[in-house]
């Protein structure tokens, strides 16, 4: 069976800290999918990422940065210079990677806030 | 373009009664699928359509549960004799088929009184 584990409930830090969400996953499969979703207080989830079980580069988008290590089974997010509209919970989830319906697989979320 | 959209955004019953939440998808998005997110938690996965039919409906809690999708675009998710337990969001998401990102709704907070 499939599993994500946020052992970080809550963090909080100041603006202009940096903070990495740790996540760690278990799963059988040897092909499989990663992702982060961002949920602000609206309640919409919102895309992040998606990672490919076969590509463990690290991958940068502006603030934001993802470590993808196979070895530890584990997807860490990392926001630079953080910024107040950070605040949000963050979700990892798991997926296979099957022709069709890859459902998700989700942790119970780390609640990030950011302090001005 | 247009993104998943539910309705209602909120809905308040009483325990016992029947319930029927819509989700619209992307529009092309052959893939549908219906998440519970109880408070605190993450969502969870209850049943996914490719097309009309529903290709996995393991994660359906019980026979209360029945979703629908006639003709391949707009969903229902039915609850009937709804219980306490059953309040918490629902969130619909769809991809372009089955293997691709699933992009999420805004959810509809069910509240069972």
């Amino acid at each position: 069976a499939q599993k994500v584990t946020q052992a970080q409930t809550e963090i909080s830090v100041v603006e202009k800290e940096d903070v990495t969400l740790d996540c760690v996953y278990e799963t059988r499969d040897t092909t499989y999918y990663l992702f982060w979703y961002k949920q602000p207080p609206s309640g919409e989830l919102v895309f992040l990422i998606r990672r490919n079980s076969f590509d463990e580069q690290n991958e940068i988008s502006g603030r934001y940065s993802w470590n993808f290590q196979k070895s530890t089974s584990s997807f860490n997010f990392t926001i630079t210079a953080s910024q107040v509209v950070d605040s949000a919970v963050y979700f990892c989830a798991l997926s296979e990677a099957r022709e069709y319906g890859n459902k998700l697989v989700f942790g119970a979320g780390t609640i990030l806030r950011v302090k001005s | 373009g247009a993104g998943v959209s539910q309705t209602p955004s909120n809905k308040v019953t009483e325990k016992g009664k029947y319930v029927e939440l819509r989700c619209d998808p992307i529009s092309g998005h052959t893939a549908l699928y219906w998440y519970r997110q109880s408070l605190g938690q993450g969502p969870e996965f209850l049943i996914y359509f490719q097309g009309t039919g529903a290709a996995d409906d393991s994660g359906l809690p019980n026979d209360r549960f029945f979703a629908v999708r006639p003709e391949g675009s707009v969903s229902t998710l039915k609850i009937q004799r709804t219980e306490r337990g059953d309040s918490a969001v629902y969130l619909c998401a769809s991809s372009p088929s089955g293997r691709e990102t699933q992009y999420f709704g805004p959810g509809t907070r069910l509240l069972v009184l």
